[in-house]
């Protein structure tokens, strides 16, 4: 079946450590987006790709860095730069181009900083 | 102020009753709109697109006041299912790339 996916569902990491959330879709989309969900709140960007080796930051990018390498996978890397890490973190892909396109979600990973 | 904003609720809703609410939006040059579910703790899900003119999905209406800069949402014959907070989506087609830029959400609690 077609889909993204996000791992871990949790993790729990020690402040000041750098920690990398994988995100991987079989869809053949071209574009993959990182946000951020903190309690109660809406989405924000982190950043967005819309073609392999070639990303731009969103809203929220400070204390993240992203990688492209290959249309399928979008890892987020927390750096220990990001001042308040603890979030649900969501990843999401959509076809390139045109109005109206639908994002697809992964299941989110609930990050954790101890 | 912010791109998206919508009222975050909760608006508490009789089973069986109607519920609507608006979301608005600062960018005059935004181009497409949505509206997405999310239930607790899980990922958005796309529940459906606002055109200009219009459209209705069963019990899901949604509106686009160009004009007003809101879109809107409304929800007949509440079910307990209808339950969950409501995101706003809208559209920035880029050189970069397409930016979709969500609202803070609105929760729904439908009640027997």
């Amino acid at each position: 079946d077609g889909g993204i996916t996000q791992s871990p569902k949790y993790l729990f990491r020690k402040e000041g450590q750098n920690v990398t959330l994988s995100c991987e879709q079989n869809l053949n989309h071209d574009a993959m987006y990182w946000y951020r969900q903190d309690p109660g709140q809406g989405l924000r960007l982190i950043y967005y790709s819309q073609i392999v080796n070639d990303f731009q930051k969103g809203d929220i990018a400070e204390g993240y860095s992203v990688s492209r390498e290959k249309k399928e996978s979008f890892p987020l890397t927390v750096t220990s730069a990001q001042k308040n890490p603890t979030a649900f973190y969501l990843c999401a892909s959509s076809i390139e181009g045109g109005r109206y396109t639908e994002a697809f979600f992964g299941q989110g990973t609930r990050l954790t900083v101890v | 102020r912010k791109e998206v904003e919508q009222d975050p609720g909760p608006f508490n809703v009789p089973e069986g009753a109607t519920v609507a609410f608006n979301c608005t939006y600062s960018n005059s040059a935004s181009q497409s709109f949505f509206w997405y579910r999310q239930d607790c703790r899980k990922e958005p899900k796309l529940l459906m697109s606002v055109y200009s003119s219009g459209n209705e999905d069963g019990r899901f209406t949604a509106q686009l006041n160009r004009a007003s800069q809101y879109i809107s949402l409304l929800i007949r014959d509440s079910k307990l299912s209808d339950s969950a907070t409501y995101l706003c989506v809208v559209e920035m087609i880029k050189a970069a790339g397409n930016k979709l830029t969500f609202g803070g959400g609105t929760r729904v609690l439908v009640k027997p």
